[in-house]
């Protein structure tokens, strides 16, 4: 059965430091996989996904994630934080075949002045 | 820009009222989904649509219902609702036909019983 891990339910960074969010997965088949944003009170935001074309994805907001096939790994970044990327963020995945996704339990970041 | 829909935003009512929440998407797409997300929580899924006159329970139990008659509609009910129906209610659509088909959120439905 497919799993996503997400390491860290809270992650605090400063302003302008290099934020790291954890996601692994377990799949039996490379699966697609998906970081989306959530800020209070709304739905989720597509950051990025995995389509198997390169390993190293970049998104929106400055976001990047690379996968890593040998780690089951796909860990999100930013170069700097900014004050708006607090939100709070989920790994998802979907095994190929299938149309069900399974998220995380989701990051909450939160950026320090 | 992800056109999908719900209605209402906030709905704060008494126990044993029947609620309809009512989810739209202009974007043609056959496969929608319902997650229920408490504050602060993960999403689970509860109702899947793989087309019109198709719908699944999810992994959570619920004890909503749905219906999907036209591609772009898939509303979710309660015939009765009860506090422990409080939650946030999450809208999905995507269209697998195209890559990875990734999922498009309407902004969300948060539910509050009495």
């Amino acid at each position: 059965a497919q799993s996503v891990t997400q390491l860290g339910s809270h992650v605090s960074v400063s302003e302008g430091a290099l934020v790291l969010l954890r996601c692994n997965y377990s799949s039996s088949v490379p699966p697609y996989l998906f970081w989306y944003v959530q800020y209070p009170n709304q739905g989720l935001q597509l950051l990025l996904k995995y389509t198997s074309a390169a390993t190293l994805v970049k998104g929106i907001n400055g976001f990047e994630a690379e996968f890593k096939k040998s780690e089951t790994s796909f860990h999100l970044t930013k170069p700097s934080a900014h004050m708006s990327d607090a939100a709070e963020y989920f790994c998802a995945v979907r095994s190929s075949g299938t149309y069900k996704y399974i998220f995380g339990t989701g990051t909450r970041l939160k950026v320090l002045a | 820009e992800a056109d999908i829909y719900q209605t209402p935003r906030y709905l704060v009512i008494g126990t044993g009222k029947k609620i309809t929440l009512e989810c739209s998407q202009t974007m043609g797409h056959d496969k929608m989904y319902w997650y229920q997300q408490d504050p602060g929580m993960e999403l689970h899924l509860i109702h899947y649509s793989y087309g019109v006159n198709s719908t699944e329970k999810g992994d959570l139990s619920s004890e909503s219902t749905v219906s999907r008659i036209r591609t772009e509609h898939f509303p979710l009910t309660l015939e009765s609702a009860r506090p422990s129906h409080t939650s946030q209610y999450l809208c999905a659509s995507s269209d697998l036909n195209r890559n990875t088909g990734e999922l498009f959120f309407g902004e969300g439905s948060r539910l509050t019983v009495l």
